[in-house]
């Protein structure tokens, strides 16, 4: 079955740094939804890439869409902490489910 | 407008014990799906349901069911519980599954012991 996987696990950054995960699909997707939960939270949604090749920011994040529709990645510019969180990936191939990634868990240290 | 319901938040149960968990989605989302949320396995997809029927299912036993009601409500179910059963439980509504983004509840944590 279609399979996500998500790199890195885990990523602990100094404030103001920057931080980029990735994600790459085993199918071609119609499309990827990226989702943000905060420590003993829920996941919530950030955004909807479904263009290859689509570009979308969200203020310091970053939005990407590969150009083969089975990669992407999100990048924050200058870290907050009020960044921290797992960050997940969920890739919708035709009229399958939504399958997550297992997220990267983001650290920002003040 | 109001958010996805969960009830109950937490639950403990016994091993061999069988556990109904509810959810109701935003007004006007027909489409409820169910995710499995463990450290080691990250959201794990348990069932979708859309207009009362069941379009996709994931690989669990057959002891994970569920249901939708006509008003989009849905309700899974767990029965002769097993420890590994332990986790957080999310239900998410969309309008459309997986097309227009999903919205989650706080879920249900379940301790099974």
């Amino acid at each position: 079955g279609q399979q996500v996987m998500q790199i890195p696990q885990y990523q602990h950054v100094q404030e103001g740094e920057d931080f980029t995960t990735y994600c790459n699909s085993s199918t071609t997707l119609s499309n990827i939804q990226w989702y943000k939960q905060r420590p003993g939270g829920h996941p919530v949604f950030l955004i909807q890439l479904v263009k290859s090749g689509e570009v979308k920011k969200q203020k310091r994040l970053t939005f990407q869409f590969g150009e083969a529709k089975k990669n992407s990645s999100l990048h924050i510019t200058a870290t907050q902490t009020t960044d921290v969180g797992t960050y997940f990936c969920a890739g919708l191939s035709g009229y399958s489910t939504l399958t997550f990634g297992k997220g990267t868990m983001l650290l920002v240290s003040p | 407008k109001a958010g996805v319901t969960q009830t109950p938040r937490y639950l403990i149960k016994t091993r061999g014990q069988q556990v109904t968990l509810s959810c109701s989605p935003i007004s006007g989302h027909r489409s409820v799906s169910w995710y499995q949320q463990t450290p080691g396995q990250g959201l794990q997809f348990l069932f979708e349901y859309f207009s009362e029927t069941q379009r996709n299912k994931g690989n669990f036993p057959g002891r994970f069911s569920g249901r939708q009601f006509s008003n989009s409500r849905s309700e899974m179910n767990v029965s002769t519980l097993e420890l590994g059963d332990s986790a957080l439980y999310l239900c998410a509504s969309s309008l459309d599954a997986g097309n227009y983004g999903y919205t989650f509840g706080s879920g249900t944590r379940l301790t099974v012991v």
